[in-house]
């Protein structure tokens, strides 16, 4: 079946870097794109980031733009996010969520199980 | 516009009809998607491109779509609905994406 597995999540301090990974299994995974969504303690869904199935386009969120950076590396399967300069703002649960078309634009099909991120001194 | 409106908060008896509307003025231009999550677990796509629904998603929901609101109905609603319900849109070129606030259903 369709399967996410994120991990690279834990605890940071302010101004540090994390990179978190996104392991994919049970689909093609090269043909879709892939987003990366955030969810803070007790709050609401936040999109992250989004990259279409060859890598080739990619899209932030403001509040993320020039700080994080999404990947992709379709001969392991595998989505990063590399998450720069981070701030207490940042604590959230990161979850990847499987796209419904190559793209970027579309409705999330498939969601992992998430990691917690934690900016705090 | 990027911002959805989705109330707070609904409450219906078990067997009612729930329904949560979500408001954008970009809504007439781009899908709605709807999401269901349980405490402490990832959310679930439950209707898609404003009233498709996913394969393995009970008949009792559905979607439907006018003007600038969206609106996820659940009808016969049970004690395992009860969950924070978000929608989901993009900007008008489809690329960033945004969610609503969420909706709690909460089921008496």
């Amino acid at each position: 079946q369709v399967q996410l597995v994120e991990s690279g999540g834990g605890v940071v301090q302010p101004g540090r870097s994390l990179r978190l990974s996104c392991a994919a299994s049970g689909f093609t995974f090269s043909s879709y794109g892939i987003h990366w969504v955030r969810q803070a303690p007790g709050k609401g869904l936040e999109w992250v980031a989004v990259i279409s199935y060859n890598g080739n386009d990619k899209f932030y969120a403001d509040s993320v733009k020039g700080r994080f950076t999404i990947s992709r590396d379709n001969s392991k399967k595998t989505l990063f996010l590399q998450m720069n300069s981070l701030t207490p703002e940042d604590t959230a649960v990161y979850y990847c969520a499987k796209g419904d078309s190559p793209g970027v634009s579309g409705g999330m099909e498939v969601w992992g199980q998430g990691t917690t991120v934690t900016v705090s001194s | 516009s990027s911002e959805l409106t989705q109330a707070p908060s609904v409450s219906v008896s078990p067997g009612q009809t729930a329904r949560i509307t979500c408001s954008g003025n970009g809504l007439p231009k781009q899908y709605a998607y709807w999401y269901q999550q349980k405490p402490g677990q990832a959310p679930v796509l439950v209707i898609n491109k404003d009233t498709e629904r996913p394969s393995g998603i009970p008949e009792r929901f559905s979607g439907s779509s006018s003007g600038t609101t969206v609106t996820l109905t659940i009808s016969g609603v049970q004690a395992e609905d009860e969950a924070d319900y978000y929608c989901q849109s993009a900007d008008s070129r489809g690329i960033h994406v945004f969610f609503g606030g969420g909706t709690k259903l909460t089921v008496l």
